[in-house]
């Protein structure tokens, strides 16, 4: 069965702390995708990475950094946590040459900033 | 700016009628279309989707339509079914980008 997995589901941080999400997929993926859930505001895409140690910014990627040293890894840096970063995080994950249906969501990562 | 655009924040219909729910987008070389669904407390998953040399998709009670030249697609579902009640997200995508909309939030009541 495939899986994306990520590996904290619920964390509260303080403001201003370091923050990591990791995301592990064991599908040999090439895509892989960090997005953020508010009410209203739908899945907005933060970074994503078409390879090892290749990172794009996509529509929100400010306060946010990426890194993707291992093809099965893509991890979400908030380097300095706000409240305003406070959100559901989404990782997902699709092959080269995807056909739309074979993207492959986490289960998602509620993080509340304090 | 968000490239991809579900005005309707919300849309209520009685079971058995159709719901239709609307996705615009502004990037042409968006060349992929896809709809997805979400409960509450769970990941996307996915529903329909249609390529830009189609114009329609149909699924048993789902239907996706796409007009290009209005970078419009809709979603058609009937009869609606309360267990249709849920966040439905439009996405657009190129070859390694994927957008999505703000999400509808359909209820259907019995």
């Amino acid at each position: 069965d495939v899986k994306v997995t990520q590996s904290s589901r619920y964390l509260v941080k303080r403001t201003g702390e370091k923050v990591f999400l990791e995301c592990v997929q064991d599908m040999d993926h090439e895509n892989m995708f960090w997005y953020r859930q508010d009410p209203g505001l739908g899945l907005r895409l933060i970074y994503f990475s078409y390879d090892v140690k290749m990172k794009e910014k996509g529509d929100i990627p400010e306060g946010y950094s990426v890194s993707r040293e291992k093809k099965e890894r893509f991890s979400l840096i908030l380097e300095s946590a706000s409240t305003n970063q406070t959100s559901m995080y989404l990782c997902a994950s699709i092959p080269e040459g995807h056909s739309g249906n074979t993207i492959y969501f986490g289960e998602g990562s509620w993080l509340t900033v304090v | 700016d968000q490239q991809v655009k579900q005005n309707s924040p919300s849309l209520s219909v009685q079971e058995g009628r159709i719901s239709i729910l609307n996705c615009d987008y502004t990037n042409s070389m968006f060349d992929y279309f896809l709809w997805y669904k979400k409960y509450p407390a769970e990941g996307p998953t996915f529903l329909i989707s249609i390529s830009s040399i189609k114009d329609k998709n149909e699924d048993g009670r789902f239907t996706v339509f796409l007009n290009k030249s209005a970078k419009h697609l809709s979603l058609h579902i009937v009869p609606s079914q309360p267990g249709d009640s849920a966040v439905y997200f439009c996405a657009a995508s190129a070859r390694d980008d994927m957008r999505f909309g703000a999400g509808t939030r359909l209820t259907v009541k019995p």
